[in-house]
């Protein structure tokens, strides 16, 4: 079964820092890339980026350019999403998804990370 | 930035269809994806490439494109197509991806 698990919900302070996980498994990671979206609560998706982690080229849109990074890690499988200085603007529902190869439809989710930052 | 463009609800009564649009600049030139989301779940792909039906999506959700704007139909809708829709797609040079700021369908 082709699956991506996600690590747990985190609450954080603002100015800290955070690397968030996503785990594959059921197929091979480094032949689809992986894309993080986020949903901040009772909002709608954004999409923030996606790597490909056969040779980790990252691309992200503008508005999270330089905010956040995305890395992979191909001998364990696992896509990380991090911040260096969070602020409560990034406090929201994270996902982990892969895109469908050929296309730029997401085909499979992970469960979703909650990030709350508050002080 | 690029935007597309939906409406924030649409409701519809059950057995009726239900048409939700998505309109942008670059739709021409790029595929749309519509998504269904219900509360506290992740999103599900419903249409891919405009029209394109994933597998294990009912015959009842299609997608249709006319220049700047997407339909994506419901015909017959249930009590259990209640839920947030949005669109993803990309600016005209592909790089820049985003999705639809989503749609609440309420069946009454």
């Amino acid at each position: 079964e082709v699956q991506l698990v996600q690590s747990g919900a985190e609450v954080k302070k603002p100015g800290e820092s955070l690397k968030i996980s996503c785990e594959a498994s059921g197929y091979t990671f480094t032949n689809y890339w992986i894309g993080w979206v986020r949903q901040i609560p009772g909002k709608g998706l954004e999409w923030m980026g996606i790597i490909y982690p056969a040779d980790s080229d990252a691309r992200y849109t503008p508005p999270f350019q330089g905010q956040v990074t995305i890395s992979a890690d191909k001998s364990i499988t696992t896509a990380y999403l991090q911040w260096s200085s969070l602020r409560a603007s990034d406090t929201a529902m994270y996902y982990c998804a892969r895109q469908v190869f050929g296309s730029d439809a997401f085909d499979v989710w992970g469960q979703g990370t909650m990030v709350t930052v508050s002080s | 930035s690029y935007e597309l463009t939906q409406p924030p609800s649409v409701s519809v009564s059950p057995g009726q269809t239900a048409t939700i649009t998505c309109s942008g600049d670059a739709l021409p030139k790029q595929f749309v994806y519509w998504y269904q989301q219900k509360p506290g779940q992740a999103p599900v792909v419903v249409v891919s490439k405009d029209t394109g039906r994933p597998s294990g999506i009912p015959e009842r959700f299609s997608g249709s494109s006319s220049g700047t704007t997407v339909t994506l139909t419901i015909s017959r809708v249930q009590a259990e197509d209640e839920a947030d829709y949005y669109c993803q797609s990309a600016d005209s040079s592909g790089t820049y991806k985003v999705f639809g700021g989503g749609t609440k369908l309420t069946v009454l």
